[in-house]
């Protein structure tokens, strides 16, 4: 079936640092990938859409200078949380639609765990 | 999209079907009803979608009544493993803009 390899799984880093994350799409292409942000015992908050090629969409009240957004290939897109702050700790989550072809659903990542110190 | 609405949490005994109700009384003629299931710590996992026809598929069958308005997600045999977070969405698809909102799921706790 379709995968999704998400990377790091779990991060921790002092507050005030930058930290990138990876979302791959590994056996199909996918133009859109989304971002999700789960906080504990919390259901799935969608951050953006991840456009291949053009600019994300960001959900209202989330900010597009803290939370930048990279899609650069129809199988990577990268959610870089800037400056991070103890404030963004999170579960990040992404997922990919392969679109229309073959009435495919969208998968998910296993998530990033986020810790900021 | 069309909201959809579950019941908080639901307890199954293990080896029993495990019936999960979603309504979506708002649901248009060309949104699909998807579910989705999330285990602890995990990233959620596709499970199985339809249009208007019933459904199946090696982990599940959804079963959506003559209107639409509702669905039932059963899983025939449950065991530990499928206890989880268990999310009934709406969208319209096939489409590659099509936002997953998600919504509180059930909290579907198999037990022994």
């Amino acid at each position: 079936g379709a995968v999704v390899s998400q990377h790091p799984s779990w991060v921790i880093c002092k507050s005030g640092t930058s930290v990138k994350i990876e979302c791959r799409s590994l056996d199909f292409q996918a133009t859109t990938m989304f971002w999700y942000r789960q906080f504990p015992k919390q259901s799935l908050m969608l951050m953006a859409t991840s456009n291949e090629g053009s600019k994300a969409t960001y959900e209202q009240g989330v900010e597009k200078d803290k939370f930048l957004i990279n899609h650069a290939s129809l199988t990577l897109s990268t959610l870089t949380v800037t400056s991070a702050h103890p404030e963004d700790s999170s579960f990040y989550i992404c997922s990919a639609d392969p679109g229309r072809v073959g009435n495919q659903p969208q998968h998910f990542g296993d998530g990033t765990r986020l810790s900021i110190l | 999209d069309a909201k959809t609405t579950q019941p908080t949490s639901m307890d199954c005994a293990e080896g029993r079907a495990a019936n999960l109700p979603c309504n979506h009384s708002t649901i248009s003629g060309n949104e699909y009803v998807y579910w989705y299931r999330q285990i602890h710590s995990q990233g959620p996992q596709y499970i199985i979608h339809g249009l208007k026809n019933n459904e199946t598929n090696e982990m599940a069958s959804l079963i959506i009544t003559e209107d639409r308005k509702s669905s039932t997600l059963i899983l025939p045999h449950a065991t530990l493993r499928d206890t989880a977070v268990y999310y009934c969405i709406v969208r319209v698809a096939p489409s590659n803009t099509g936002k997953l909102i998600f919504g509180q799921g059930t909290t579907l706790q198999v037990k022994p």
